[in-house]
């Protein structure tokens, strides 16, 4: 079956960049997306990309798609305490596939 | 728009019992979907509406678990007999469009079996 892989943890400065990067197999997804958990809560959809873009940028959310590689990107400038959190990818058009989530630590 | 709600927001319950969730989507999205996330882990399918018609079911969706979405509004997931491999986060997220889009979570129903 499909498949979404990432690194399970990240661990940053305050004011660095973060970067979490995720691999997939389902070549068929039109859209990919980056979704953000908080403990003990539901998913926010931080952003998406439509698959034949490289790059789309909001605010200081940057997502890097190489298609070819199937490998997606998403790079949070400036990050903050509040950033810290689980960072979900996902493809697919209606059955998302997810990967285990990265964590992201946020140092102050 | 209020989002995606979902009621209750924990239950626990003992192995063996029924349990009914329910989901009230963004008010006019016509596609529903149901998500099981365990601890550790991604959001797993289980299973997705398209108004009230059920389109899909995961394989992980065992004849103990049945989800309906009458007149295409809110949805209901019961599992009966519950097992304590049940114990898990039901997540339930809706989204608009006949072939996709994005999908809006709601805060999740936490079902722990004890």
């Amino acid at each position: 079956g499909e498949d979404v892989e990432q690194s399970l943890f990240l661990s940053v400065r305050e004011g660095d960049s973060s970067v979490i990067n995720c691999t997939y197999t389902d070549s068929s997804s039109t859209y990919l997306y980056w979704y953000k958990q908080e403990p003990g809560a539901g998913l926010q959809l931080l952003t998406y990309i439509f698959s034949n873009m490289d790059m789309k940028q909001d605010q200081r959310l940057t997502v890097l798609l190489n298609k070819k590689d199937k490998h997606l990107s998403l790079r949070i400038a400036d990050t903050q305490t509040g950033d810290s959190a689980i960072y979900f990818c996902s493809s697919g058009t209606y059955k998302y596939i997810f990967g285990t989530g990265t964590r992201l630590k946020v140092l102050a | 728009d209020t989002g995606v709600s979902q009621d209750p927001r924990h239950k626990i319950t003992k192995r063996g019992q029924n349990v009914t969730f329910r989901c009230d989507p963004i008010s006019e999205h016509n596609r529903l979907y149901w998500y099981r996330q365990t601890l550790g882990q991604g959001p797993e399918f289980l299973t997705y509406f398209q108004n009230e018609a059920q389109l899909e079911k995961s394989r992980l969706l065992s004849d103990r678990f049945s989800a309906e979405r009458p007149k295409g509004s809110f949805s209901t997931l019961e599992i009966q007999r519950t097992e304590q491999g049940d114990s898990a986060m039901y997540l339930c997220a809706s989204s608009f469009g006949q072939t996709g889009g994005e999908q809006y979570f709601g805060p999740g129903t936490r079902l722990t079996v004890t």
